[in-house]
């Protein structure tokens, strides 16, 4: 059974660009969540989505969106990148939502984003 | 606000020790708790996931608690190997509908 699925692994990017990010979850799987980790904030929550729907957003400005589709697939997108925006993004699924009593998450390997 | 804290930040002990990762809480309305661990530049790997109604987990020679009421969650490891080197973090599942994440702790295991 193949795991999530993040693309690119790494990328390099300048201030004010914007950039995109893809998870693929793990068949089966509706809810894909998406953190950010840096060594100064550690790991932060953004947002999750289950069955398309946005379920929660974490403390982070508009410049950070997500989406769904039907097949579960998610893409989170940041515009106007700042340095601050440097981390790993990590994305993760679960077949249920979180809350659920049930949610154990699976990781992809995640995508290092670098802004200069 | 949920605050989640992992004692010690950092930890190295010789190789075949047992040993104690320690996550704290501030709200006790959590529906799970998890632990995770973290290879440099990897993503996370879920190792337990204790929900709110049970007490401990155990999975080979890890061993997760759950006290709700005073907030805490022990992870034991027993006859550590250097194969265990890793970041621990734990995350609980609040009432809010996110995880919150502790810092970690940053294991060595010594050869």
């Amino acid at each position: 059974k193949a795991g999530v699925t993040q693309t690119p692994r790494y990328l390099i990017k300048t201030r004010g660009q914007q950039v995109t990010l893809s998870c693929s979850p793990i068949s089966g799987h509706r809810s894909v969540s998406w953190y950010q980790q840096t060594p100064g904030q550690g790991l932060q929550f953004l947002f999750e989505y289950f069955s398309e729907t946005q379920r929660n957003k974490g403390n982070f400005p508009g410049r950070f969106s997500g989406r769904q589709f039907s097949n579960s697939r998610s893409e989170m997108n940041v515009s106007t990148l700042e340095l601050g925006d440097s981390a790993l993004y990590l994305c993760a699924s679960s077949p249920n939502p979180t809350a659920s009593n049930t949610g154990e998450l699976f990781f992809g390997e995640g995508s290092r984003l670098t802004v200069l | 606000k949920q605050e989640v804290t992992q004692i010690p930040a950092a930890l190295s002990v010789p190789e075949g020790e047992n040993l104690v990762l320690n996550c704290s809480f501030t709200d006790s309305a959590i529906y799970n708790l998890q632990w995770f661990r973290q290879d440099p530049g990897k993503g996370l790997t879920s190792l337990l996931l204790i929900q709110s109604s049970q007490r401990e987990q155990t999975s080979g020679r890890l061993n997760a608690s759950l006290d709700k009421s005073s907030g805490r969650s022990t992870l034991y490891i027993a006859a550590s190997q250097p194969g265990d080197s890793a970041t621990y973090l734990c995350a609980v599942d609040d009432s809010n509908y996110q995880l919150i994440w502790g810092a970690g702790t940053k294991l060595i295991i010594k050869p």
